[in-house]
């Protein structure tokens, strides 16, 4: 188990669907991250959150909707997704400043039919 | 464009054997470099390296880097079936405190 949780676990969907993705730590690190990961394939980023505010939007299609509620807290919301959006879906978290490894959370798995 | 290589791809082992994992890297203003174990799920942190020449260790588990040759490598010793996994080599620029550059992972098989 690790210190950055993900639920849920697993989620089907179908394309005209709305639902959102949880992650929570409690280790007091301030920078979240929202990642994407095909199979065999490294994470990709989507989003960073640092203090609370979007620090980084890698070219996300607007399907994808993050939301950092507090400092222990960050969402993915979505909405109408393609059966290419099917993935793993990470979650990590870090220190904020130089030299701060990022923890990962064990991910959602999301198929969308 | 920034870049870290890994090789091999896939490695196929005995337990007992010991293993050595390469990652080399072209990163502008590099800062540092990380190595992450994934078996089914979460990428599980390793180490973080940032200076060259100072090995890091945890049990069975090594990593160097070289700065210089731009590589690191990670050593397993005695390997064991829970080792199996994937491990992914990232490095970190200057340029951003958050923006990870992956290379493709060494997926590695333990035979019993």
């Amino acid at each position: 188990d690790t210190e950055v949780t993900q639920t849920p676990k697993h989620l089907v969907m179908g394309m005209t669907n709305k639902k959102s993705l949880k992650c929570e730590q409690h280790m007091g690190h301030r920078a979240m991250y929202w990642y994407k990961q095909k199979a065999k394939k490294p994470p990709e980023l989507m989003f960073v959150y640092s203090y609370e505010k979007l620090s980084i939007n890698e070219s996300v299609p607007s399907r994808f909707s993050p939301e950092c509620p507090n400092s222990s807290l960050l969402n993915l919301h979505l909405h109408a997704l393609q059966p290419e959006d099917s993935a793993l879906y990470l979650c990590a978290s870090s220190q904020e400043g130089t030299f701060q490894p990022q923890h990962f959370g064990d991910g959602t798995r999301l198929s969308i039919l | 464009e920034d870049k870290v290589v890994q090789s091999p791809l896939s490695l196929v082992v005995h337990e007992g054997d010991t293993v050595t994992l390469n990652c080399s890297y072209e990163v502008t203003n590099f800062r540092s470099l990380l190595w992450y174990k994934q078996e089914k799920k979460a990428p599980t942190f390793l180490f973080m390296l940032t200076s060259s020449g100072i090995e890091k260790k945890s049990g069975r588990l090594s990593s160097i880097l070289d700065k210089k040759e731009l590589f690191s490598i990670l050593n397993i010793t005695a390997t064991q079936t829970g080792d199996s996994a994937v491990y992914l080599c990232a490095a970190l620029g200057m340029d951003s405190n958050y923006q990870l550059i992956w290379g493709a992972g060494t997926k590695l098989i333990i035979k019993p």
